[in-house]
């Protein structure tokens, strides 16, 4: 089946620096892309949506300079939170559509703390 | 109030036992998604619905469009099954519903 790689599935970083996380489809063609966050207890939010060779939709609220996504190629989308506070901790995950039988194929997830 | 409410917020069950989790929503949408979180925190998509019923494995979904209504069931329920589902809409934007915590005891 269908399968997308995450890494990394967990990163602790300092207050002020930047983070990529990034998200591979294997054995697939990904034009599309989406972004979620997750706080504790919460359900996901989606961020914004990844298009190959374009720019990315973010969604109302989500700061566009803060969470960079790149997806230059049909194979890799990433995510780098710049300049990370601790507000930014978070679990971040991303999900290709309309990939085989379940409509979606998700990340395994990235753990993000920002001390 | 969320477009997209689920109940029970928690479920506890013996191991064995049928298991129903609803999920209503007020929007428009073009499909209704079935998820599974585990405890570490990987998502599984289960069911993507339009229409009708769905199964697979121990599995059930079913839709009802007009009164904008979903469920899941879990048939002779296993401690593995313990995660969140979380049901969502997708239509002109995402929809996530805040999810059902499922514990199955031993």
């Amino acid at each position: 089946g269908a399968v997308v790689s995450q890494h990394p599935s967990r990163v602790i970083c300092k207050s002020g620096t930047s983070v990529k996380i990034e998200c591979r489809s294997l054995d697939f063609q990904a034009t599309t892309m989406f972004w979620y966050r997750q706080f504790p207890k919460q359900s996901l939010m989606l961020m914004a949506t990844s298009n190959e060779g374009s720019k990315a939709t973010y969604e109302q609220g989500v700061e566009k300079d803060k969470f960079l996504i790149n997806h230059a190629s049909l194979t890799l989308s990433t995510l780098t939170v710049t300049s990370a506070h601790p507000e930014d901790s978070s679990f971040y995950i991303c999900s290709v559509p309309g990939v085989g039988h379940y409509g979606y194929t998700f990340g395994s997830g990235t753990r993000l703390t920002v001390v | 109030k969320n477009e997209v409410e689920q109940s029970p917020q928690n479920l506890t069950a013996q191991e064995g036992e049928f298991i129903t989790i609803n999920c209503s929503y007020s929007v428009g949408i073009s499909a209704l998604h079935w998820l599974q979180q585990h405890p570490g925190g990987g998502i599984v998509s289960l069911f993507m619905l339009s229409s009708g019923k769905k199964k697979h494995g121990r599995l059930i979904a079913t839709i009802n469009i007009q009164e904008k209504h979903s469920s899941l069931h879990i048939t002779a329920s296993h401690p593995r099954d313990s995660a969140v589902y979380i049901c969502a809409g997708t239509g002109n934007q995402f929809y996530f519903g805040t999810g059902t915590s499922l514990t199955v005891i031993p």
